[in-house]
């Protein structure tokens, strides 16, 4: 099974400042079709968790365009440039290369200083 | 717009059995594949199974292999996770899930299921 390591597993931040979460994958996750189905959720307080990028790079739908993701291979970034007061929660990657099984990161929970 | 509702959540007793289900709305549900994932009080998330559109293929996490069972309906816009055999760590937050651009793009607000005696 693909293991999927996030860093750090916490990440306190000022508000409007960035932030940054890694996430590293035991296997390359380049697919056989070309793509790379590396995947960026948020979890909110008491909330299901929440789609931001799909493969890599592609925000969802209604995601601000503060968050983006990046990477390639074996090493993913996650990137927030400004800090909002709603982006208080854990942050989840996933793999959906090598399945099954669906492999998901530890989390990394990002709260205010 | 896309919605999943799970239910059938509850307190049950190591061995017993649940079933849970998932009724999909605001879009085409048999043409997309599915998902369960859960989560265990304060732990992270787990997949435990997938569907296809058809039914044709089904996975399971080891972690469930043997034990649950899950199905769909497409006329009825449903799933359906039959689980036995319930063990104390299979108290989780039950979600599910639509596969689309990938995996997991709409997720439901989950069940709760507490296995303890």
């Amino acid at each position: 099974d693909v293991v999927m390591t996030q860093s750090p597993l916490s990440l306190p931040v000022t508000l409007g400042q960035p932030a940054s979460i890694s996430c590293r994958s035991s296997q390359n996750l380049v697919s056989s079709d070309g793509d790379t189905y590396l995947n960026w959720f948020q979890q909110r307080p008491g909330q299901s968790p929440r789609r931001l990028i799909y493969k890599v790079s592609n925000r969802d739908p209604g995601v601000p365009d503060r968050f983006s993701g990046s990477g390639s291979g074996t090493d993913f970034t996650l990137k927030i440039s400004r800090v909002e007061a709603e982006d208080v929660g854990v942050y989840y990657c996933m793999q959906g290369t090598h399945w099954p099984p669906f492999t998901f990161g530890g989390g990394t929970k990002v709260e205010i200083k | 717009d896309v919605q999943l509702v799970e239910s059938g959540g509850g307190l049950i007793q190591p061995g017993e059995s649940l079933r849970l289900s998932c009724a999909a709305s605001g879009f085409t549900f048999s043409a997309y594949s599915m998902n369960w994932v859960r989560q265990a009080p304060g732990k992270g998330l787990e997949w435990i199974s997938y569907i296809s559109s058809t039914s044709r293929t089904i996975y399971y996490a080891d972690s469930v292999t043997g034990r649950f069972t899950f199905s769909r309906d497409n006329a009825k816009s449903s799933l359906y996770l039959q689980m036995n055999s319930l063990r104390d760590e299979d108290t989780a937050v039950y979600y599910c899930t639509r596969d689309a651009d990938g995996n997991f793009d709409h997720w439901g607000q989950g069940t709760l299921v507490t296995v303890s005696s």
